[in-house]
């Protein structure tokens, strides 16, 4: 089954620094994979989706790359701001049954400083 | 962005009584939509799949006699949890997807605890 990983450490960065997140996965490459962000107590947000033949995505201050070789995903946020402090879930899409069928990652908690 | 609402967003009942969750997406049609579960600090687990008019798709391990859906509009699924138990208590959310290759919406989540 695919499994999807995500650091389960936090992410501490200054205020102004591009924060880096990472999602690998195993398997198969997904048809797509999609970034959101969760807040405590909320339903996820979705931020960006990229193709399997696409290798970036941009949005604003949001970038995702999509390399299907090493099997790995990066989300980046540029000039952080205290505000972006979040979750972060990285979500695969899998075709099977006759649809395309989601996983989550775990997620990686980004906190960034003033 | 689309917007997905759910009711109750809390509820706290008694041990063995039914608990009917509601999904709606309120600005477009969803032919898919998803339920959730999830722990602390535990990722999403995908719990159903449903789709309008016909009958939902459970992952392994969930009980479909116990997490009872009906989707019987493409603007609503009902997640029925019957005779819960405290170890049903959880987050659970709901997401709506208009198709395939399209991103999920997500509810903002109904906090359910057992007593």
């Amino acid at each position: 089954s695919q499994k999807i990983e995500q650091n389960s450490e936090a992410l501490n960065i200054q205020e102004g620094k591009t924060a880096t997140l990472t999602c690998n996965y195993t398997n198969y490459s997904p048809a797509y994979l999609q970034w959101y962000r969760q807040d405590p107590g909320r339903g996820p947000v979705f931020l960006l989706l990229i193709r399997e033949n696409e290798k970036e995505k941009r949005k604003e201050r949001l970038k995702v790359t999509f390399d299907t070789t090493l099997k790995q995903s990066l989300f980046h946020i540029t000039a952080s701001q205290p505000a972006d402090s979040a979750t972060y879930l990285c979500a695969l899409d899998m075709y099977g049954g006759g649809s395309y069928i989601p996983t989550f990652g775990r997620g990686t908690s980004l906190i960034v400083h003033p | 962005g689309a917007v997905v609402s759910q009711h109750p967003s809390w509820v706290i009942c008694k041990s063995g009584t039914s608990v009917k969750i509601e999904c709606r997406s309120l600005d477009f049609q969803a032919t898919t939509m998803f339920w959730y579960r999830q722990f602390p600090k535990q990722s999403l687990m995908l719990m159903a799949t449903s789709n309008e008019g016909s009958k939902a798709t459970y992952e392994q391990g969930v009980e479909k006699d116990k997490f009872l859906i009906n989707h019987a509009s493409l603007t609503l699924s009902t997640l029925t949890v019957t005779s819960a138990h405290p170890e049903d208590s959880s987050f659970y959310i709901c997401s709506a997807r208009l198709r395939d290759g399209e991103t999920q919406y997500f509810g903002p989540g109904t906090r359910l605890l057992v007593l």
